[in-house]
C-alpha cells in the first residue's frame, strides 16, 4: 500500500509570492491533516480536512488555507509569503473509523528568501 | 491548552544499552497518544499508538506505556542500535477535539554510539 505522498519535496520562493503544496493520502484514508515544523516552534497543527470539509483549524493567519478534493487528496496554500513561513510542511492521513493513528508523508521543505 | 513536554531534549548512549524516553502532558483528557521517530530532513514514522484505555503497547524492541492520570508516557527501547539514532516525538489527541488534531512534544534527539 502506498504511503502518504507530498509534492513538491523542496521549493524556494521569495517574499510576497504564494505557494501550493499537495498531499495524496493513503488509499482509503479520508482525514488529511497539515502541520508546520520549524526548529523554534516544533510541530504545529494547521488544519484538518475530512470528506472535503475543514474539521479543525489551528492558530495560523488567514494566509494559510487548504482544501480537500472528492478523492481525499488535499492541497494547502500560503499567500503573501513571509520569511517566517520557511518550514517543513507535513501532511498526515488517518483512516475513517480507525484509532486516529496518523501516518505522515516525507514533507515539503519550503524556503522563503 | 494541552502542552506536551519531552525530557531529555537529547540523549547519547552506547550501543546495546536499554533506555527510556519520557513524555508528559498537562491535560489528562486524551483520546490517544502516539510515538513517532523522525530522521533528519524526513517525515515522521509512526512507532506506537496507545488508546486512552490501554496501559501499554509493544512492537519489537519498543514498549510504550501510558499513565493518563499522571499525564505521563514512556517509550522503552531495548538493546539500542546505531540505527535507532533519530528524534523521537510523542503526540496526544485531546478528547475535546472532534477531529485528528494532535499536540506534539519538541522531541528527544537520540544518538546511539557504536
Amino acid at each position: 500500500k502506498a504511503g502518504v505522498t507530498q509534492t513538491p519535496r523542496y521549493l524556494i520562493k521569495t517574499r510576497g509570492q504564494q505557494v501550493t503544496l499537495s498531499c495524496s493520502p493513503i488509499s482509503g484514508h479520508r482525514s488529511v491533516s497539515w502541520y508546520q515544523q520549524t526548529p523554534g516552534q516544533g510541530l504545529q497543527f494547521l488544519f484538518e480536512y475530512f470528506s472535503e470539509t475543514q474539521r479543525n483549524k489551528g492558530n495560523f493567519p488567514g494566509r494559510f488555507s487548504g482544501r480537500q478534493f472528492s478523492n481525499s487528496r488535499s492541497e494547502m496554500n500560503v499567500s503573501t509569503l513571509e520569511l517566517g513561513d520557511s518550514a517543513l510542511y507535513l501532511c498526515a492521513s488517518s483512516p475513517l473509523g480507525g484509532a486516529g493513528e496518523l501516518f505522515f508523508g516525507e514533507g515539503s521543505r519550503l524556503t522563503v528568501l | 491548552k494541552q502542552e506536551v513536554t519531552q525530557i531529555p531534549a537529547a540523549l547519547s548512549v552506547p550501543e546495546g544499552e536499554n533506555l527510556v524516553l519520557n513524555c508528559s502532558f498537562t491535560d489528562s483528557a486524551i483520546y490517544n497518544l502516539q510515538w513517532f521517530r523522525q530522521d533528519p530532513g524526513k517525515g515522521l514514522t509512526s512507532l506506537l499508538l496507545i488508546q486512552s484505555s490501554q496501559r501499554e503497547q509493544t512492537s519489537g524492541r519498543l514498549n510504550a506505556s501510558l499513565d493518563k492520570s499522571s499525564g505521563r508516557s514512556t517509550l522503552y527501547i531495548a538493546a539500542s542500535q546505531p540505527g535507532d539514532s533519530a528524534t523521537y516525538l510523542c503526540a496526544v489527541r485531546p478528547t475535546s477535539n472532534t477531529g485528528n488534531q494532535f499536540y506534539f512534544g519538541t522531541g528527544t534527539s537520540l544518538t546511539v554510539i557504536p
